[in-house]
């Protein structure tokens, strides 16, 4: 099955600076790729996604790279805020039909104000 | 428009005793999805329902059921509650084929 590997488990960033966070996929067949931000004791929500006919998605201040040769993809986040400050999962999982997710073990994003 | 909608918020279990968390979404979606989440594990699949009237294992299923009542809603059942199972249980659906989750508000349980 799919393993989703992402990096670093935390992270601190100074705010308005910009924050990375990356994630590695084994199966060659996932074509589909969300990112989910879970603010404290709060539901995962959705924040932007990135399917494998695309290299780059950018909405705002965040952004999505997907390098299918290398298997890797990334979420930037530029001009961060306080409310930034969550656990970001990565996913992968191959569509039609329906979908299976598998998640990375997710990322602790803090911006110091 | 509720989205994803679960019951209980909270539950406390003694070890041994049984319990069904519900989960009923209104998006017409085909698909739906237990999850558990739990510190420096990420999220991790119990069940899911492709569509109405089919359920498949995910990665931990050992002491879980799941039942597809209909499209709306797919519940999940403890037999005999294990403190392992201590956790907090996230339910999602997904429209079939594309899209990303949508999310419960997660089902937080202890079990002692």
């Amino acid at each position: 099955g799919e393993n989703v590997e992402q990096h670093p488990s935390t992270l601190s960033v100074q705010e308005g600076d910009s924050a990375v966070i990356k994630c590695t996929y084994s199966d060659s067949a996932s074509n589909y790729f969300p990112w989910y931000k879970q603010e404290l004791g709060k539901r995962p929500q959705l924040i932007i996604d990135i399917r494998s006919n695309v290299g780059e998605k950018k909405d705002q201040r965040i952004a999505v790279t997907l390098n299918k040769t290398a298997k890797h993809f990334s979420l930037h986040i530029t001009e961060t805020q306080p409310e930034d400050s969550a656990v970001y999962f990565c996913a992968a999982s191959k569509t039609g039909g329906y979908q299976k997710v598998t998640f990375g073990i997710g990322t602790k994003l803090q911006v110091i104000p | 428009n509720a989205g994803v909608t679960q019951t209980p918020k909270f539950q406390v279990l003694k070890t041994g005793q049984s319990m069904t968390l519900q989960c009923a979404q209104d998006m017409n979606h085909n698909s739906m999805y237990w999850y558990r989440q739990d510190p420096g594990m990420g999220l991790r699949l119990i069940y899911y329902s492709a569509s109405e009237g089919t359920t498949d294992k995910g990665e931990v299923p050992n002491g879980y059921n799941v039942s597809r009542l209909n499209k709306r809603e797919f519940s999940l059942r403890l037999e005999s509650a294990a403190p392992s199972q201590t956790s907090v249980y996230f339910c999602a659906s997904s429209e079939s084929g594309d899209g990303g989750y949508t999310f419960g508000s997660g089902t937080r349980l202890t079990v002692v």
